[in-house]
């Protein structure tokens, strides 16, 4: 089974700084990936996915995530933060033709003024 | 268009209840899943139906757990007995059949039992 591990519960950022949220699977085949964000008391948001066509995917509200095979990594960037983008953000895998998903642990976003 | 729903938002019991929770998936999604999303855990997989296929049931942690869905849209879980470490936000997401490694997600359903 698929395994994924964000590195870093809780990140705090300035306002207009750069967003890096780091996402590591565990697959010598790649997979499909995620990244969904979570607001509080509601239900996640699909940010971006990788599905094999390209590496670099541009998602959502100015976030992108770069899929690197030799690192078997997906880390999710935004140039400049806003105070919107404090929320929940978890990394999720899943594999051809067993869509059932893996999540990672989660990391949190703060965003200082 | 509509996204999926789910009823109803919060649901308090007292240990040893049963309970319901309802999804309503994306009208013409094929496939719903459930997961469950609590402190201790993290988000889980819980239950997986596609069209007319059996359920793909690998992720329920007890048999208090279970699931059906009717006429291939809309899904109950059921939890029996209810324990405290039931408690969790209850997720239920759907996705269609030509794109169907994509999840929309509905808001959740909050457990809490007492």
């Amino acid at each position: 089974a698929q395994s994924v591990t964000q590195l870093g519960s809780h990140v705090s950022v300035s306002e207009g700084a750069l967003v890096l949220l780091r996402c590591n699977y565990s697959s010598s085949v790649p997979p499909y990936l995620f990244w969904y964000v979570q607001y509080p008391n509601q239900g996640l948001q699909l940010l971006l996915k990788y599905t094999s066509a390209a590496t670099l995917v541009k998602g959502i509200n100015g976030f992108e995530a770069e899929f690197k095979k030799s690192e078997t990594s997906f880390h999710l960037t935004k140039p400049s933060a806003h105070m919107s983008d404090a929320a929940e953000y978890f990394c999720a895998v899943s594999d051809w033709g067993d869509y059932k998903l893996s999540f990672g642990a989660g990391t949190t976003v703060t965003v200082r003024a | 268009g509509a996204g999926v729903s789910q009823s109803p938002s919060n649901k308090v019991t007292e240990k040893g209840k049963d309970v319901e929770l309802r999804c309503d998936p994306i009208s013409g999604h094929t496939a719903l899943y459930w997961y469950r999303q609590s402190l201790g855990q993290g988000l889980e997989f819980l239950i997986y139906f596609q069209g007319n296929s059996a359920p793909d049931k690998s992720g329920l942690p007890s048999d208090r757990f279970s699931a059906e869905r009717t006429g291939g849209s809309v899904s109950t879980l059921t939890i029996q007995r209810t324990q405290q470490e039931d408690s969790a936000v209850y997720l239920c997401a759907s996705s269609a059949r030509q794109d169907e490694e994509t999840q929309y997600f509905g808001p959740g359903t909050r457990l809490l039992v007492l």
